[in-house]
């Protein structure tokens, strides 16, 4: 069936390795950023947010960092799991406002 | 367990017809989206509401309209299917807030022939 992941950038990465994931952003006035997973075949799921007071966040297995200045997230994935296969995307979003832009997605692959 | 569920998971319907895909969240959001994804294209935004009787339009909504009587449901008609309108589908809803983040439903996989 259709992938989302096709024509994305991908990232192959074997069982075990850490994955870092990144996305530039365009809005200097985006005070809220978040990351999004999304499995084949479902819709994007919440994996973790930042505020721009922050530099680095961090969850289970995964850390965001936040670079103002080049207006730079990445996402890191500590001990990446064949689960962990899907597209990522990032979102921004200025203050006031309710409606994230999006990122185009970042295909991630785990190989076993 | 609160979620969001979209109806149905696969349409295929013809050229010219009125198709709705329908959308409910029992988070008592406020906030609702609909997004269509499209391969080389990611999210677009096509409508979005923040309460009942609010509507707002979004980046590609020409050839789509919604409604929002309740807190619930919100419903995406295609006034007249286009093959152009083949795509997934996505409904997301969000409370008010600072944070905002949206939390979305399985996606409807729609084909227009």
């Amino acid at each position: 069936g259709e992938s989302v992941g096709l024509h994305l950038p991908t990232l192959s990465v074997q069982e075990g390795d850490n994955s870092i994931i990144n996305c530039a952003y365009s809005n200097s006035a985006s005070d809220y950023f978040i990351w999004y997973k999304q499995e084949s075949g479902k819709g994007p799921q919440f994996i973790i947010d930042i505020r721009s007071n922050m530099d680095k966040r961090q969850g289970q297995r995964v850390t965001v960092l936040l670079n103002k200045t080049v207006k730079h997230l990445s996402l890191q994935i500590a001990a990446t799991q064949p689960g962990d296969s899907a597209v990522y995307f990032c979102a921004e979003k200025a203050g006031g406002s309710y409606i994230p832009t999006f990122g185009r997605g970042t295909s991630l692959i785990v190989h076993p | 367990d609160a979620e969001i569920t979209q109806s149905p998971r696969h349409k295929i319907t013809e050229t010219g017809r009125q198709v709705t895909l329908a959308c409910h969240q029992t988070w008592n959001h406020n906030n609702m989206f609909w997004y269509r994804q499209d391969l080389g294209h990611g999210l677009r935004l096509i409508h979005y509401s923040y309460g009942v009787q609010d509507t707002n339009k979004g980046e590609v909504s020409d050839g789509y309209s919604v409604s929002r009587s309740n807190t619930e449901d919100l419903p995406l008609t295609l006034e007249s299917a286009a093959s152009s309108q083949t795509s997934v589908y996505f409904c997301a809803s969000s409370e008010a807030g600072s944070k905002n983040i949206q939390y979305f439903g399985a996606g409807t996989r729609l084909s227009v022939l």
